[in-house]
Order: structure tokens, then sequence, then C-alpha cells
């Protein structure tokens, strides 16, 4: 089964310091990966994603992300955090069916929290 | 272009009773998937449809289902409402061949 850990509940980071959220996954084949965030009352917000090519994916807000096969991660990184930043991030990763539909399965979430 | 729509916003029903959310995908997105986010599960996959066909489907009882409309417009119903519903239902769409699914605000139902 396709599937994403985070392996963090709250993540704490002064604004003006770089944040990583972690995310590591369990797939079968090649990983489709995405990170979005959901702001208080707030329906989810595509970030950014990884399907192939380069490692390295840059995102929307300054977030990107680094794949690492050999690790199994997906980590979300800002070189300097805003306290605009702070919301609750998903990771998660694309499974398909015989039918050819698909759908997401996401982590837990992480709740990152900026403070000035 | 607008974004993702669901309506209502805000649902309060009593045990027992159905309910029937709405959403409107971006245009001329055609696939449309539901999940259910609460506290104790997370975001849990319901189904998806594309062309008025569910394509996919979580592991949910088949209290849940839904339906889509040849404007790709999506409905989901909840009959025999438990407490365990109470719930932020999501909707997502993506276009045919795009991986990148795009969230409405979701509905958030509270079942008494």
């Amino acid at each position: 089964a396709q599937s994403v850990a985070q392996p963090e509940d709250q993540v704490n980071v002064a604004e003006g310091n770089p944040l990583t959220v972690k995310c590591t996954y369990s797939v079968s084949g090649n990983p489709y990966l995405f990170w979005y965030v959901q702001y208080p009352n707030r329906g989810l917000q595509f970030l950014l994603k990884y399907i192939t090519g380069d490692n390295l994916v840059k995102g929307s807000y300054g977030f990107e992300a680094e794949f690492n096969k050999s690790q199994t991660s997906f980590h979300l990184k800002k070189p300097s955090a805003l306290v605009s930043d702070s919301a609750l991030y998903f990771c998660a990763v694309r499974f398909s069916n015989s039918n050819s539909g698909y759908a997401l399965n996401f982590g837990k979430g992480t709740s990152l929290l900026v403070t000035p | 272009k607008a974004g993702v729509t669901q309506t209502p916003r805000y649902l309060i029903k009593t045990r027992g009773q159905q309910v029937t959310l709405s959403c409107s995908p971006i245009s001329g997105h055609r696939s449309v998937s539901w999940y259910q986010q609460t506290p104790g599960q997370g975001l849990q996959f319901l189904f998806e449809y594309f062309s008025e066909t569910q394509r996919n489907k979580g592991n949910f009882p088949g209290r849940f289902s839904g339906r889509q409309f040849s404007n790709s417009r999506s409905e989901m119903n909840v009959s025999t409402l438990e407490l365990g519903d109470s719930a932020l239902y999501l909707c997502a769409s993506s276009l045919p061949v795009q991986e990148t699914q795009y969230f409405g605000p979701g509905t958030r139902l509270l079942v008494l």
C-alpha cells in the first residue's frame, strides 16, 4: 500500500530561521508525492509535488522539498520562516486502482508554529 | 478561474437523518474526489468520480454515497447519520491527466 508518515506532530521555529517538516514514504514503484497546507477553518492548499525529474522541487510561498530515494523521504523546507507560515502541513502520496481512478493518502499532519 | 466551491459550508443534523453535500469543481476539471477529515482519523479518502462514473472508493460504509453530474458537479450523501460522521468534508477536483488535486473550503458537518 502507498503510504506516508509524518513523524512530528508539531514543529516550532523562530521567525527568520529555516524550517523543515519531515515526511517519509512507503510505496511500490515510483512515488507521486505532494505537500499541502491547511489554515484554520480552510481547505487544503497545494504547495508542491514530486512526480519525476529534479530531486529538489520548488513550490508556492517560497517552500521547497527534497526527494531522497535512498532515505525514502520528502521533507518540506523553507530558508526563512514567517509567522504567517504557521499552519497544518500534510504530506500525501497518490495511489491508483485498476479502474485508473486515483486518490491521495495523507499523513496525519504536522502543526507548524512560527514565533516572532 | 474560480476555485472549487462547496455548499453548504456548515451543517447541523441529528442522528438518523441524512445529508447531501454539493461540490462544484474548477471549470474544465472532470475528476472530483471527496475526503473526510476528523481529528482522530485525519484525512481519509471517500470516493472519486470521473465522467459521472465512480472510479475509486475508500473504505467507508455504504451509508456514504456520491454521484457526479454531466457538468462535473458532484454530490455526496450520508444516510442514517451517526455522531461519528461529524467531520469536515472536503472536495477536490483535477484535470483528467493531471496529478494535482485542488481542494475546496469544505463543509463542516456536526451531528447531534
